[in-house]
């Protein structure tokens, strides 16, 4: 199993600009979610899925949009890129929403907007 | 709602010696417990977690942590730090039977060994 994927490792954006961050497990994990991490702030809950089909927003969801087409993949769309999504983004799955489950993560994407 | 607090942004140890990593949370029922461990410019990778039990619980890389009800906390433990054990660590909980399965994150404890 190649666990939790994110592509690409890092990111350069001008304001404006749209990008889609790619994630992908092939654990057949039910739950995905993604979270950005900045200093201090430790890990932010961006938007989660718990299943295909099911999306849900998370503690900070304003300039991003995801979609859940398949079990696999969960893209996360910047739409409008700015300064403040500055940040490292984390793709994360476990096998149910709910439970004692672990949360596997990805190795994340490093973006810059400038 | 659910919260983590990890009341140091820093610990210092000195290799050999004990560690402890601060963890202290708030659910309004009965917690599921959660530790990672980030290494520089790498994901997180899970730790341990206490589901239900001893209130000791043993994980990946000789650490452990020690789960208190009364205390609300969940504190990480090893007995003899190694300078590798430097990294940035992160307690999580999620509500067990509540309506958010979401894990709740700390804001993250840097761990510094020094030899």
């Amino acid at each position: 199993n190649a666990g939790v994927t994110q592509t690409p490792k890092f990111q350069v954006l001008k304001t404006g600009q749209s990008m889609t961050l790619q994630c992908a497990q092939d654990m057949n994990h039910e739950y995905m979610s993604w979270y950005r991490q900045d200093p201090g702030m430790g890990l932010r809950l961006i938007h989660y899925s718990v299943g295909a089909g099911i999306t849900d927003q998370g503690e900070v969801p304003n300039g991003y949009n995801v979609s859940r087409s398949t079990t696999e993949d969960f893209p996360l769309r910047l739409l409008s890129a700015a300064p403040s999504q500055t940040s490292v983004y984390f793709c994360a799955s476990n096998p149910k929403y709910m439970g004692t489950d672990t949360q596997y993560f990805g190795p994340g994407t490093r973006l810059t907007v400038l | 709602a659910q919260s983590v607090a990890q009341p140091e942004d820093q610990v210092n140890v000195a290799e050999g010696n004990p560690l402890t990593v601060k963890c202290t949370y708030s659910v309004s029922g009965n917690p599921y417990l959660f530790w990672y461990v980030q290494y520089p410019n790498r994901g997180l990778q899970f730790l341990l977690k206490y589901i239900t039990g001893d209130n000791l619980v043993k994980g990946s890389y000789g650490f452990e942590a020690e789960f208190n009800k009364s205390q609300t906390s969940f504190h990480l433990k090893k007995p003899s730090a190694l300078v590798s054990d430097s990294a940035l660590y992160f307690c999580a909980v999620r509500e067990y039977g509540g309506s958010q399965g979401n894990l709740i994150f700390g804001k993250g404890t840097k761990l510094s060994v020094k030899p």
